[in-house]
């Protein structure tokens, strides 16, 4: 079980909207920032948010972050199909002194 | 440009240990702590632990304390992360990952991943 809780799919059809959602608690997204990252198939992760909002540079403004409370949340609008993959949201948990991340989201373009 | 290269591909004996280096290049080795990170197959991102480069400080994964070792050789800036005690549990992708900047969470940048095998 992971400490952060991610939806297991998402799927929407090209050109639309989807976002992926990221709950935790107080000792973790409620205290600290939140990334997210996009796995692709065979290859290592990918940051596309971090401290919450900001894209790293070379990151399309398509994918967005949020924060609110103890949730954190993905956006990519204009899908398309090359963002089929897997992705992750991360960040720090106080009560057990380690980074964690949420199990992961698989985004299918349909 | 920052990079984080791996050691190769390794397969190991239930009980056996394995040592995975990560040599990092294109930025000031010290300023920056290592993470390490796993993944099993079909799986999603465990953290392993975490090393500081600039006095060797570690904070490991509870559940891995006893069996993980994470050691930096600075003359070379290389990261190295030692496992024993293998079992069929710790097969996995293995990667070293490092902040994006001194002040934010983001892993912007990652090794290529070395993958583990434990198999008898």
């Amino acid at each position: 079980q992971s400490v952060l809780t991610q939806p297991p799919s998402v799927s929407a059809a090209p050109g639309q909207k989807v976002t992926i959602s990221c709950s935790g608690s107080t000792s973790n997204i409620g205290n600290d920032y939140v990334s997210w990252y996009q796995q692709l198939p065979g290859t290592a992760p990918k940051l596309l948010i971090y401290d919450n909002d900001k894209r790293p540079s070379g990151i399309p403004d398509r994918f967005s972050g949020s924060k609110s409370g103890t949730s954190a949340t993905l956006g990519i609008t204009g899908l398309q199909t090359g963002d089929e993959a897997d992705y992750y949201c991360g960040t720090w948990d106080s009560s057990l002194s380690a980074r964690v991340f949420g199990g992961g989201t698989k985004l299918t373009v349909l | 440009q920052v990079q984080l290269v791996q050691s190769e591909t390794e397969v190991k004996k239930p009980g056996a240990s394995v040592k995975v280096s990560c040599k990092a290049s294109g930025y000031t080795f010290i300023n920056y702590g290592i993470i390490w990170v796993r993944q099993a197959p079909g799986q999603g991102l465990e953290w392993m632990g975490w090393i500081s480069t600039y006095n060797g400080n570690t904070n490991y994964a509870r559940e891995l304390q006893g069996r993980v070792t994470m050691t930096t050789d600075t003359s070379t800036s290389t990261a190295y992360m030692e496992l024993r005690s293998l079992t069929s549990d710790d097969t996995a992708v293995y990667y070293c990952a490092r902040d994006i900047l001194t002040s934010s969470r983001g892993l912007g940048y990652w090794g290529q991943g070395t993958l583990v095998t434990v198999s008898s």
